[in-house]
């Protein structure tokens, strides 16, 4: 089984829309939670971290359900800009141990 | 962010040689450095762990006398390829650990093997 499942969708929708990914994982250990942005071709960069209470940086909204153990990610007002693979990344072992997920692939069309 | 460098960024090169790939942080020391293989359409998949100063963990499935790992400073480690294969060809990606656990990510290597 996976450690980290995404749909890796593509999610196809029109700038200004809002769009949400969630992301499973397995192991109920995992310590810590982050979004990842990849663009074709380059390397992830940190999007943002993810935590129990809820966080927001600007048109981005991360959660976690430990619960539940998924975390999610919300854009709203969706730009040309965003489109992008966005990369669900777990983590273990006090860091020592990276997790991500295959990515969702998110286009954004005029 | 911090600054994550990789060098070669692109490298092809004939079956059977090898190839040596650098992984510099350059405006802060990582005493921990990842390396990461990406196929087509896949996931990152962690390849090993490289402590500065001693042996790298490698992860299951990954052999360990065919990607040599040295960390040897706070600032750089390598990874090399030996007897790189077509099957070998792949996106190498290495991260540094920051001092908050964050991973920055350096450019990444395309390494293909005729």
């Amino acid at each position: 089984r996976k450690e980290v499942e995404q749909d890796p969708g593509p999610f196809n929708v029109p700038e200004g829309a809002t769009v949400a990914f969630n992301c499973t994982y397995s192991n109920s250990a995992s310590q810590s939670f982050f979004w990842y942005r990849q663009d074709c071709r380059k390397e992830p960069k940190l999007l943002m971290s993810v935590y129990s209470s809820g966080n927001e940086d600007g048109r981005f909204t991360a959660q976690l359900n430990r619960a539940s153990q998924y975390i999610s990610l919300l854009i709203r007002d969706s730009k040309l800009s965003d489109s992008a693979t966005y990369l669900c990344v777990v983590t273990q072992d006090n860091f020592n141990k990276f997790y991500f997920g295959s990515g969702t692939k998110l286009n954004v069309k005029p | 962010g911090a600054v994550v460098s990789q060098h070669p960024s692109r490298v092809i090169c004939k079956s059977g040689t090898s190839v040596k790939i650098e992984c510099r942080s350059l405006d802060f020391q990582a005493t921990t450095m990842f390396w990461y293989r990406q196929f087509p359409k896949q996931s990152l998949m962690l390849m090993a762990t490289s402590n500065e100063g001693s042996k790298a963990t490698y992860e299951q499935g990954v052999e360990k006398d065919k990607f040599l790992i040295n960390h040897a400073s706070l600032t750089l480690s390598t990874l090399t390829v030996t007897s790189a294969h077509p099957e070998d060809s792949s996106f190498y990606i290495c991260s540094a650990r920051g001092p908050v656990h964050e991973q920055f990510f350096g450019p990444g290597t395309r390494l293909t093997v005729l």
